[in-house]
């Protein structure tokens, strides 16, 4: 069992909707949980970290995590064609970070 | 321009003959790291770097060697690549200290025939 799954893409959602992606992590001692965002030839760009239980809101973008469910949730709201991209959950257990395979995300105009 | 630089960008080369890859941040980051990215597999860290002398292994470092004599470089050595070594890679940096966000370089698309 990987250490951080992620539910399984492509997504596709039209623009202007919420996009909705989950992830969950086996190891019980992680720590810190982030999202990023990878366009296709590109490195990954850090978009959202998340360190406690609750919401976590930036612009149109909403963390969520719950520890007991070993659960990391990311909201895009109001999808634009830009966000279409790769997204990578990761979950941090001191310096080791494990990521996710990742959800394409694709925003149809 | 805060950032992370890698060098080369793009390698070909033959089993064996060895290489480093260049990595350097102008952030003052305490932590570094490197990851290699295969399709189907997602990310997986080689090796982490904690402070400047003080690395560890991640999940694949076989194969691998790294070095951090000053706080700003952390190259990633292949002694001997192997064809299944051929990967992207991409080092981190971030600022430690119980902050984990990292910050990713451009990568390097790496062929090993």
């Amino acid at each position: 069992q990987k250490e951080v799954e992620q539910n399984s893409g492509p997504l596709s959602v039209p623009e202007g909707a919420i996009a909705s992606l989950n992830c969950t992590y086996s190891d019980r001692v992680s720590q810190s949980f982030f999202w990023y965002r990878q366009y296709s030839g590109k490195s990954p760009e850090l978009i959202m970290s998340i360190y406690s239980n609750g919401d976590k809101e930036d612009g149109r973008f909403t963390a969520q995590l719950n520890k007991a469910s070993q659960y990391v949730s990311l909201l895009i709201r109001d999808s634009q064609p830009s966000d279409s991209a790769t997204y990578l959950c990761a979950a941090s257990n001191d310096y080791k970070l494990s990521f996710g395979a990742g959800t394409t995300v694709t925003v149809r105009a | 321009e805060a950032q992370v630089t890698q060098n080369p960008r793009y390698l070909i080369t033959v089993t064996g003959k060895k290489l480093t890859v260049t990595c350097s941040q102008n952030m003052n980051h305490e932590y570094m790291s490197w990851y290699r990215q295969d399709p189907g597999l997602g990310l997986r860290q080689i090796y982490y770097s904690m402070n400047v002398e003080v690395t560890d292994k991640g999940d694949v470092p076989e194969g691998y060697k790294v070095s951090r004599k000053e706080k700003r470089n952390f190259p990633l050595i292949l002694e001997s690549p192997s064809p299944n070594q051929t990967s992207l890679y991409f080092c981190a940096s971030g600022v430690g200290g119980g902050r984990y966000e990292q910050y990713f370089g451009p990568g390097t698309r790496l062929t090993v025939t």
